[in-house]
């Protein structure tokens, strides 16, 4: 069983200030995803990383892959108030076409201030 | 195009009782799944589908039944209800695209276990 490790579960913040979220695990995946959660909503993808080393921007999001393809990171700039929801790391396994097999890392709980 | 749907929005049982959450799409997606989600656990696999007649189990199978007899529904049913199966569940579907597996999720179904 492939784990994800996401920290930090919690993060409360100051409006303007930056922030990084980590995902780790001792496992290869074929792809990366991040997700972003509303209340009372279902996850809504961000963004996919394929390549080990790839870096994806996504306005103030900057997304990384790390070269092995066992861990990731998302970093937000100036953080706002709308960047606050839960966040979720998932990974696709790797060794060819996975059938959508995403193991989901526990989630971090954004929270910025104004 | 109204992507992932699910019912009900929210329901409370009895332990004991039976029912089935529904989960339709339409963007002819050949992959769908269920998971469960549980506060510090991120999200976890219960049931998933690669296709009408095809149906096989994930990470949390215990206590639920699916089925897939077209390519829009995969329904997902709860044998006798405990109150461990007091969770949100999620439906989701992808395309069966090798490494990317972008999923698409429902709103949610907020169950309660009496």
């Amino acid at each position: 069983t492939q784990l994800l490790e996401q920290s930090p579960q919690f993060l409360s913040i100051q409006e303007g200030e930056n922030l990084t979220v980590y995902c780790n695990s001792s496992s290869v995946f074929s792809s990366l995803q991040w997700y972003r959660q509303e209340p009372g909503e279902g996850p809504v993808l961000l963004v996919t990383v394929v390549t080990g080393g790839e870096v994806k921007k996504l306005k103030r999001l900057t997304f990384q892959f790390g070269d092995a393809r066992k861990d990731s990171s998302l970093h937000i700039t100036a953080a706002q108030p709308g960047d606050t929801g839960l966040y979720l790391c998932a990974g696709a396994p790797g060794g060819g076409t996975s059938y959508g097999k995403l193991t989901f890392g526990q989630g971090t709980i954004l929270t910025v201030h104004p | 195009n109204a992507g992932v749907t699910q019912t009900p929005k929210f329901q409370v049982l009895k332990t004991g009782q039976s029912m089935t959450l529904q989960c339709a799409q339409d963007m002819n997606h050949e992959y769908m799944s269920w998971y469960r989600q549980d506060p510090g656990m991120g999200l976890r696999l219960i049931h998933y589908s690669v296709g009408a007649g095809i149906t096989d189990q994930g990470e949390v199978p215990n206590g639920y039944n699916v089925s897939r007899s077209t390519t829009e529904d995969f329904p997902l049913r709860l044998l006798s209800a405990a109150p461990s199966q007091t969770s949100v569940y999620f439906c989701a579907s992808s395309r069966l695209a090798g490494v990317r597996n972008e999923q698409f999720f429902g709103p949610g179904t907020r169950l309660t276990v009496l």
